[in-house]
């Protein structure tokens, strides 16, 4: 397993701002994912962040708009730009120990979750 | 291609009692299957996850899912609910070949009677 902290846990920001969050893991890990969970919703991928390269975003997802950065192995960051309401939603990073590439029978493990509301 | 329903979006039953969660996948490869919990204001926590190993599978806190292909379930099954069940549960399909995604279902609340 890993364990994952991300901060901060929780924030309220003005429309228009910019918010980013970190996502911390005690181990050295290939694979790390950023999600959305928006009020009452389930789980939504945004994308692969990959160390040394560009994210991988998915379908409806812009890197205008969700900017990330893996620096190293252990580390990353997510920045919801240019918030609006409908930004409000709970954002969590998951990994992959070790050199999982995920899928398969590699196990998600999710950090506590940063919960952001937008006014 | 893959999906996951889960049939309930909200279950409730009394403290004592069994609990039953219930998961359709569809899946164009061997799929890994994955119960999650989520309690109010926490992070997700994996209860249990199939990967082509043993159908019956077991997980924490006494929770058990079976996996049946010809019916392709995974229900999420506990004996006795306790109070501390209360959460927000969520089965997840993903493919045994590569690194394809995981997908979610939209999320079964758990409410357990005192």
């Amino acid at each position: 397993s890993a364990v994952i902290s991300q901060k901060p846990s929780r924030d309220i920001c003005q429309r228009g701002t910019s918010l980013t969050i970190q996502c911390q893991v005690d181990s050295q890990v290939t694979m790390m994912f950023w999600y959305r969970q928006q009020p009452g919703q389930s789980l939504t991928l945004i994308a692969t962040a990959n160390q040394g390269s560009e994210a991988t975003y998915e379908s409806g997802f812009v890197i205008d708009k969700f900017p990330i950065s893996r620096p190293n192995l252990t580390f990353s960051t997510l920045t919801v730009s240019n918030m609006s309401p409908e930004d409000s939603s709970i954002y969590l990073c998951s990994v992959v120990p070790g050199q999982g590439i995920g899928g398969g029978t590699d196990t998600q493990y999710f950090g506590p979750g940063t919960r952001l509301t937008v006014l | 291609a893959q999906s996951v329903t889960q049939l309930d979006s909200h279950v409730s039953v009394s403290e004592g009692t069994p609990v039953l969660l219930r998961c359709n996948y569809s899946s164009s490869y061997s799929p890994s299957l994955f119960w999650y919990v989520q309690h109010p204001n926490k992070g997700l926590q994996l209860l249990l996850k199939y990967t082509s190993a043993a159908t019956l599978v077991k997980g924490i806190n006494g929770f058990e899912a079976e996996f049946k292909k010809s019916e392709t379930s995974f229900h999420l099954t506990k004996p006795s609910a306790h109070m501390s069940d209360a959460a927000e549960y969520f089965c997840v399909v993903t493919s045994n070949f590569g690194n394809e995604k995981l997908t979610f279902g939209t999320g079964t609340r758990l409410t357990i009677i005192p």
